[in-house]
């Protein structure tokens, strides 16, 4: 069964970095699927954040692109995130989130995590 | 790639049929539209992938069709259960977006 599972603080200071650990339990993060970011702030929509391949290739959302890096510890089958700069905007559940791709015909959530929310505030 | 859901509220009675629009600012291929189902307090789940093909587990009365920038899903014979946010999503040249969603209500 695979299983996805959120970490990090829950509430982070504006200006400061927002950093989450998803563990992946159940399938390696070696294997060829991307992983990926979804936040969504309280009562909006799905965004999505950005995502990361075994191989390192990594993809972000452009409006957030110059703030946020994907990362990836094989050896703890984990990867995160790390959004700097943060502000009120940034308030949201953060989800992680994992690829199916048909071998490369598709591309859709299959498994998600339960979500953290995190809250911007002083 | 902007995806925008049409309309915003959607509120029928059980029975009845919902047609709910996606319309993207730039050709997506069908491969990569995708429906997804989130109910309040829930996280999303997977109804149709690449534009039309239903999910494991997903009831037939949930369809979805459509190419180039419009899809549409469509519920036919609506169940009090089906009340809930519902979004399309796309991936393009490496990069996904979600639609803003559309809320269905049963009456």
């Amino acid at each position: 069964q695979v299983r996805l599972q959120e970490s990090g603080p829950g509430l982070v200071k504006p200006s400061e970095t927002l950093s989450l650990t998803c563990a992946v339990s159940g399938v390696s993060i070696r294997s060829n699927v991307w992983w990926i970011w979804v936040r969504q702030s309280p009562g909006k929509g799905l965004e999505w954040v950005g995502q990361i391949y075994p191989t390192g290739t990594t993809s972000y959302n452009p409006s957030l692109e110059s703030r946020v890096t994907i990362s990836m510890d094989k050896s703890k089958n984990h990867f995160s995130l790390s959004l700097t700069s943060v502000t009120a905007a940034d308030t949201a559940m953060y989800y992680c989130a994992r690829i199916d791709d048909c071998g490369g015909d598709c591309y859709f959530v299959d498994y998600w995590g339960r979500g953290t929310l995190v809250t911007v505030s002083s | 790639i902007i995806l925008t859901q049409s309309p915003d509220t959607v509120s029928l009675s059980p029975g009845e049929r919902a047609t709910l629009s996606c319309r993207a600012s730039q050709s997506v291929s069908s491969n990569y539209l995708a429906w997804y189902q989130q109910k309040a307090g829930q996280i999303p789940r997977v109804l149709i992938y690449g534009a039309s093909t239903r999910a494991t587990g997903i009831p037939d009365r949930f369809s979805g069709s459509g190419s180039g920038t419009d899809f549409t899903l469509t519920i036919s014979r609506l169940e009090p259960e089906d009340s809930a946010v519902y979004y399309c999503q796309q991936y393009v040249n490496s990069r996904g977006s979600f639609g803003g969603g559309t809320k269905v209500e049963i009456k």
